[in-house]
């Protein structure tokens, strides 16, 4: 149990375009979504927090206007690069907790890796 | 802030040997401490989890850790590494269930015939 998928797997895009990338648990209601960024040969960053139905507490230096997450369900939630750059490229990678006895434990995505043209 | 570091960003070992990664945690509470797995290109895949119960945790493909409160340390080991081991690993620490995690580094662990 516990399975999170992540669509698309990968994705090339033009400069200036948006992305929508989403994060779905498959065997259970994720009450908090995380979600994560991941550059080359480094450790994940924080860079959002969504609870179902309500609105995305974002880290201290991501942009909310250009990262837009909507967690509009228990079992999924998206987020979309606006007007995405090439230093938007990246691993994003999200996970979720819910209704699970191990509500501590955060399931991970398999990641979604973003290169911007 | 919660937060841990993992000593040695590459760590190689022969197989066989043992794999000793370590990470120190800073925090004001008492820590849910975590040992995450990835490899290439994909996700994380959780290994163990220390959430002050037992203090040696017991996780998947033969790893462990021990939470030692007076070294704030939550060091993984296993005692015969394979080649399969070979990944990037990665501690974490949260302050309370439901709540993000924090990560290390990471370390990077090759495995050598």
């Amino acid at each position: 149990g516990a399975v999170v998928s992540q669509h698309p797997s990968w994705v090339i895009c033009k400069s200036g375009t948006s992305v929508k990338i989403e994060c779905r648990s498959l065997d259970f209601q994720a009450t908090t979504m995380f979600w994560y960024r991941q550059f080359p040969k480094q450790s994940l960053m924080l860079m959002a927090t969504s609870n179902e139905g309500s609105k995305a507490t974002y880290e201290q230096g991501v942009e909310k206007d250009k990262f837009l997450i909507n967690h509009a369900s228990l079992t999924l939630s998206t987020l979309t690069v606006t007007s995405a750059h090439p230093e938007d490229s990246s691993f994003y990678i999200c996970s979720a907790t819910g209704d699970r006895d191990d509500q501590e434990t955060q399931y991970f995505g398999p990641g979604t890796r973003l290169l911007v043209l | 802030a919660q937060s841990v570091t993992q000593l040695g960003s590459h760590v190689s070992v022969s197989e066989g040997a043992l794999v000793l990664l370590r990470c120190n945690y800073s925090s004001s509470v008492p820590p849910y401490l975590f040992w995450y797995v990835q490899y290439p290109n994909q996700g994380l895949q959780l290994l163990l989890k220390y959430t002050s119960a037992a203090t040696l945790v017991k996780g998947i493909n033969g790893f462990e850790a021990e939470f030692k409160k007076s070294e704030t340390s939550f060091h993984l080991t296993k005692p015969s590494a394979h080649m399969s081991d070979a990944a990037e690993y990665f501690c974490a620490v949260s302050e309370n269930s439901g709540y993000a995690l924090n990560f290390g580094k990471g370390t990077s662990l090759l495995v050598t015939p």
